[in-house]
């Protein structure tokens, strides 16, 4: 069975820094691109970006690509968002994808 | 980017219903339409890949069409367990979704 398991959410502060994590098991991490998508509090879907299956290549939403940094680790089936300088906006739900198969998520509040 | 508009915004209909929901590309987006049904408290699910492909494990009476700007997620007889909110999402280029149409009983 595929599970994708988010992880690192919580509160944080404007200005602070946060590292999601996301394990995958069930199919062969390093085989597939992966994503993460933002959902707000409104139900708007956001597309972050995107990572290459051995990590060589990424993309990223031109709004957030100097504040959000996409890795992985395929030896640990591993995903990770690095989010920095964070603000209000970005208070959401963060979802790993390989787009065929989603987490359930994690929320990010950020508030003073 | 390329703007997704799905219509309606909310639906009620009643079980055994034949439910039509519609997504509307702002330029040509080559069949590369992607539909999720998001239930309360979850995460999305893929029902529909490329316009008109099945994912495996869903059940048939989900079915899709389209081409160029205007696609459709068609249920062809509603049941209790497809009260959801159902996404468009497109990856003909930078990946944008839909707002989302709400699935309600009536």
């Amino acid at each position: 069975e595929v599970q994708l398991v988010e992880s690192g959410g919580g509160l944080v502060q404007p200005g602070a820094s946060l590292k999601l994590s996301c394990v995958a098991s069930g199919f062969t991490f390093s085989d597939y691109w992966m994503s993460w998508v933002r959902q707000t509090p409104g139900k708007t879907m956001e597309w972050i970006g995107d990572i290459k299956y051995d990590g060589s290549y990424t993309n990223y939403a031109p709004s957030l690509k100097n504040r959000f940094t996409i890795s992985r680790d395929n030896a640990k089936s591993t995903l990770y968002l690095q989010m920095s300088n964070v603000r209000s906006e970005d208070t959401a739900t963060y979802y790993c994808t390989s787009r065929s198969y989603w987490g359930q998520g994690v929320m990010v509040t950020v508030s003073s | 980017d390329i703007q997704m508009t799905q219509s309606p915004s909310v639906l009620s209909a009643s079980v055994g219903d034949r439910v039509t929901l519609n997504c509307k590309a702002s330029q040509n987006i080559n069949k590369y339409l992607n539909w999720y049904q998001q239930k309360l408290g979850e995460a999305p699910k893929l029902l529909i890949y490329n316009t008109n492909n099945l994912q495996t494990g869903i059940p048939s009476r989900f079915s899709g069409s389209g081409s160029g700007t205007d696609y459709t997620l068609t249920i062809s007889s509603l049941q209790p367990e497809d009260v959801a909110t159902y996404f468009c999402f497109q990856h003909n280029s930078w990946p944008t979704f839909g707002a989302g149409t709400k699935l309600e009983l009536k």
